[in-house]
């Protein structure tokens, strides 16, 4: 079956500094990988996917992620935190092969950046 | 509408009643989805449209759930002898397509309370 773990409930950074928010996925085949940020009283915003290609994606404010392999990992990355970064964070799966087409998402990542 | 609009934003009811959610997605998305965040917790996949096609309903949590897709656009989210433990954020999303590749975009959510 197909699943989806943040290891880490909350996520402390200084801002400037570069943050990082761990994703790991279990799927039979290959999968498709995406990272969703939610703003206190918002709905999910997407930032970023990976689908096919190269392994490092880039997505919105500044955002990327590695999607590898071998580690079954697609961690998220910003090289330099912002205040305004603070929100939480949730990794998703689709695994093409399942035969259904939802999205498995992990428990949420909170990220706190401190001024 | 430019994104997927959800009504109520907010909805307090007596245990007991009986709720609906409505949500209308992004025009021309023929993927629609309904999750469910509660307090603390990840999202937890309650059921998807595709098209045409039979909805999966495998999230679904007991047969006081339901939900319909009317012409393929407009979907309604029923809760039957609403319990305490139903309080949560609804969530509905959509997608262009439900192909594995292609990101869902979020309405604000619907913040059900069972009183």
């Amino acid at each position: 079956a197909q699943s989806v773990a943040q290891p880490e409930d909350q996520v402390n950074v200084a801002e400037g500094n570069p943050l990082t928010v761990k994703c790991t996925y279990s799927v039979s085949g290959n999968p498709y990988l995406f990272w969703y940020v939610q703003y206190p009283n918002r709905g999910l915003q997407f930032l970023l996917k990976y689908i096919t290609g190269d392994n490092l994606v880039k997505g919105s404010y500044g955002f990327e992620a590695e999607f590898n392999k071998s580690q079954t990992s697609f961690h998220l990355k910003k090289p330099s935190a912002l205040v305004s970064d603070s929100a939480l964070y949730f990794c998703a799966v689709r695994d093409p092969n399942s035969g259904t087409y939802k999205y498995i998402f992990g428990t949420g990542t909170r990220l706190k950046v401190l001024a | 509408g430019a994104g997927v609009s959800q009504s109520p934003s907010n909805k307090v009811t007596e245990k007991g009643k009986d709720v609906e959610l409505r949500c209308d997605p992004i025009s021309g998305h023929t993927a629609l989805y309904w999750y469910r965040q509660s307090l603390g917790q990840g999202l937890e996949f309650l059921i998807y449209f595709q098209g045409n096609s039979a909805p999966d309903k495998s999230g679904l949590p007991s047969d006081r759930f339901s939900a319909e897709r009317t012409g393929g656009s407009v979907s309604t989210l029923t809760i039957q002898r609403t319990q305490q433990e139903d309080s949560a954020v609804y969530l509905c999303a959509s997608s262009l397509r439900g192909t594995g590749n292609t990101e869902a975009f979020f309405g604000q959510g619907t913040r059900l309370t069972v009183v």
